[in-house]
Order: structure tokens, then C-alpha cells, then sequence
């Protein structure tokens, strides 16, 4: 089963509105990388992170690690229509040479 | 650069059925990944390669075989399709392993009737 957890599954936002979604291994991670996925598209990478409590941003998208390196999440403010898609957590361990991708959160958004 | 190719984009396969799908990349990467998209399930690895004559298995690899060609192509093959192997296939490549980013082609759209 996979060893990364997302929340939630799905997420239907107001344009112009905030939101986050989770992601949660029971381990700990030595990173986690977030992609986002178009309908109809493929994955693409975002970003990496590595360092325990580090935080990220990138324009109107924050990515953070948790402090235990066991938990990340991905928060959007003003939410727009470009931001539709399924947002996709992977996290890597030590003794791992791959990554362990969670099932996703699919956004959609309303006008 | 092309990227990650993969052909074919779609295909439909009777039971029983075999055939291979092909993946390539010029990036120069070493790894290269196939996985499987199915709704609520995420990205499964099916098998991986971590460099160039090396092959593993991933989190769901039965009834799949893989052949890493070359440095530049990973091909994964369905010897014997069933309905339950229905699903999006994706490949990817990355430099190496987990704490590089990867790179996705577009995606096989396959059906097993």
C-alpha cells in the first residue's frame, strides 16, 4: 500500500479562496517532492523539499516540511482557475533508492 | 529536446493480448520509471531502473517485464493483458534516484477488453 498519505482526496475551492492539502508518512522522510498534474496531463515537477521546518514559495503556492520531516503540506492563496489540477506529494526515505508518491489531491474551482 | 516520449498514446488490447510499451529520453539520465495512474490510486511504480543494465521491482510489478534498451529507452512489456492492467501508463526519468526530480512522459492510455 502506499506509504504516503494525501488530504484530502478531493478539493473544490471558490475562486479567490485559500486552501491546503496534507501529505503524511507514518516514517520519516529525507525529502518530499510535489508535482501537479493538468487533466489530461502528465506530472510535473514543483519543488523539493529537504531541510526539517523548511518552507518554500513560489508566487501564490507555500510548501512546508514539518519539523519531524514526517508531514508536508501545500497551501494556494487566492485560488485561480489556472491552479485546476491534481497535486501530487512524493516522499523519499534514506534506505530508498525511489519514491513513494501519494494518491493526490484534486483540485477543481469554481468561478 | 523531446524530453520523455512514449508510444503509443492510446491502445486497446483484447485479453490475452501482449505488447510493449516504448520510452525514451535525452536528457542523459541514468533512472527511468514506469508507472501506473488509476483513479483514487495515485502514481504505483511498476518497475525502475537505476542506471543502465539494472532493473527492479516497484510497488505493483506482476504481470509486467521491463528491458532497459540502452541508456535511452526503458520499454515496459504485457505478456498476457488482463482487464485489471486497464490504467494510464506513465514513464519517467530523473539523473538518479529519490532526491532528483523526475520527469514524466505523456502518458499510454491503455484498455485490456
Amino acid at each position: 500500500g502506499q506509504q504516503v498519505m494525501q488530504i484530502p482526496q478531493y478539493q473544490h475551492v471558490q475562486e479567490g479562496e485559500d486552501f491546503t492539502t496534507y501529505c503524511n508518512s507514518s516514517t520519516t522522510l529525507s525529502n518530499i517532492q510535489w508535482y501537479k498534474q493538468r487533466p489530461g496531463g502528465h506530472p510535473v515537477f514543483l519543488i523539493q523539499l529537504v531541510k526539517s521546518g523548511e518552507v518554500k514559495k513560489q508566487k501564490r503556492l507555500t510548501f512546508q516540511f514539518g519539523e519531524a520531516k514526517k508531514n508536508s503540506s501545500l497551501h494556494i492563496t487566492a485560488t485561480q482557475t489556472t491552479d485546476v489540477g491534481t497535486y501530487f506529494c512524493a516522499g523519499g526515505r534514506s534506505n530508498d533508492y525511489k519514491l513513494s508518491f501519494g494518491a493526490g489531491t484534486t483540485v477543481t474551482v469554481r468561478a | 529536446n523531446a524530453g520523455v516520449t512514449q508510444t503509443p498514446k492510446f491502445q486497446v488490447l483484447k485479453t490475452g493480448q501482449s505488447m510493449t510499451l516504448q520510452c525514451a529520453q535525452d536528457m542523459n539520465h541514468n533512472s527511468m520509471y514506469w508507472y501506473r495512474q488509476d483513479p483514487g490510486m495515485g502514481l504505483r511504480l511498476i518497475y525502475y531502473s537505476a542506471s543502465e543494465g539494472t532493473t527492479d521491482k516497484g510497488e505493483v510489478p506482476n504481470g509486467y517485464n521491463v528491458s532497459r534498451l540502452n541508456k535511452r529507452e526503458f520499454s515496459l512489456r504485457l505478456e498476457s493483458a488482463a482487464p485489471s492492467q486497464t490504467s494510464v501508463y506513465f514513464c519517467a526519468s530523473s539523473e538518479s534516484g529519490r532526491t532528483y526530480e523526475q520527469y514524466f512522459g505523456p502518458g499510454t492510455r491503455l484498455t485490456v477488453t
